[in-house]
């Protein structure tokens, strides 16, 4: 079982529209949690690094947000454009000691059309 | 500024044929990750390495080798490839392990 959990696994919303995607995790607290998009075909680009004491960070049209009690994030994003068409991928992050422990959710596939 | 370069970028081998992936990272930084990618997973760590000269394992290390001789390099090897390491393969770099990580564009890997 993955113990970074995302839903839904798949998204249509017309382009203008916002939407809000959701990603569970288990442990706290966390080093970070991140939020990345992933174009078909590409590496993840980092959107937002949120620390365990943060509960919003926005990135132009991307809000993520935290609730430490609920283990609950969210990204949200407003006025979807063609472009944000992607996968979506929450990251959480432990510190061990020296190594960090880096936690893959499996991600939320987002189709914004026309 | 190229920031993170994965060669090649498909490959095809035989079970049992070797490789090496290479990645390469112009902005200094000190740390450099491998992950595979596969359907409906999310991407697992196989090794990382925190500086020149150190590598470690990540939590798929098992058929896999890495080399960290140089800052901007970070090489995975595969010695004797199986299908069940057939996969997309992320490289990716940080400044320290706190910073936004920056990754390549990836290598589809097929194994038959």
């Amino acid at each position: 079982k993955n113990q970074v959990e995302q839903s839904p696994q798949s998204l249509i919303i017309l382009e203008g529209k916002n939407c809000t995607l959701q990603c569970n995790y288990t442990v706290s607290p966390f080093s970070n949690l991140r939020w990345y998009k992933q174009d078909t075909g590409r590496g993840p680009v980092s959107l937002t690094i949120m620390t365990f004491s943060e509960n919003t960070k926005s990135n132009g049209r991307y809000t993520a947000t935290l609730d430490a009690d609920t283990k609950q994030s969210s990204l949200h994003i407003t006025a979807s454009q063609l472009s944000d068409s992607a996968s979506y991928i929450c990251v959480e992050i432990r510190l061990l000691g020296s190594y960090d422990k880096v936690i893959f959710g499996p991600g939320t596939s987002l189709s914004v059309i026309p | 500024n190229a920031g993170v370069t994965q060669t090649p970028k498909f490959r095809v081998l035989k079970t049992g044929q070797s490789m090496t992936l290479l990645c390469a990272q112009d902005m200094n930084h000190e740390y450099m990750y491998w992950y595979r990618q596969d359907p409906g997973m999310g991407l697992r760590l196989i090794h990382y390495s925190v500086g020149e000269g150190t590598t470690a394992k990540g939590e798929v290390p098992d058929g896999y080798n890495v080399s960290r001789l140089k800052k901007q390099n970070f090489l995975l090897g595969l010695e004797s490839a199986a299908p069940s390491q057939t996969s997309v393969y992320f490289c990716a770099s940080s400044y320290t392990r706190n910073t936004e990580a920056f990754f390549g564009q990836g290598t589809r890997l097929t194994v038959v």
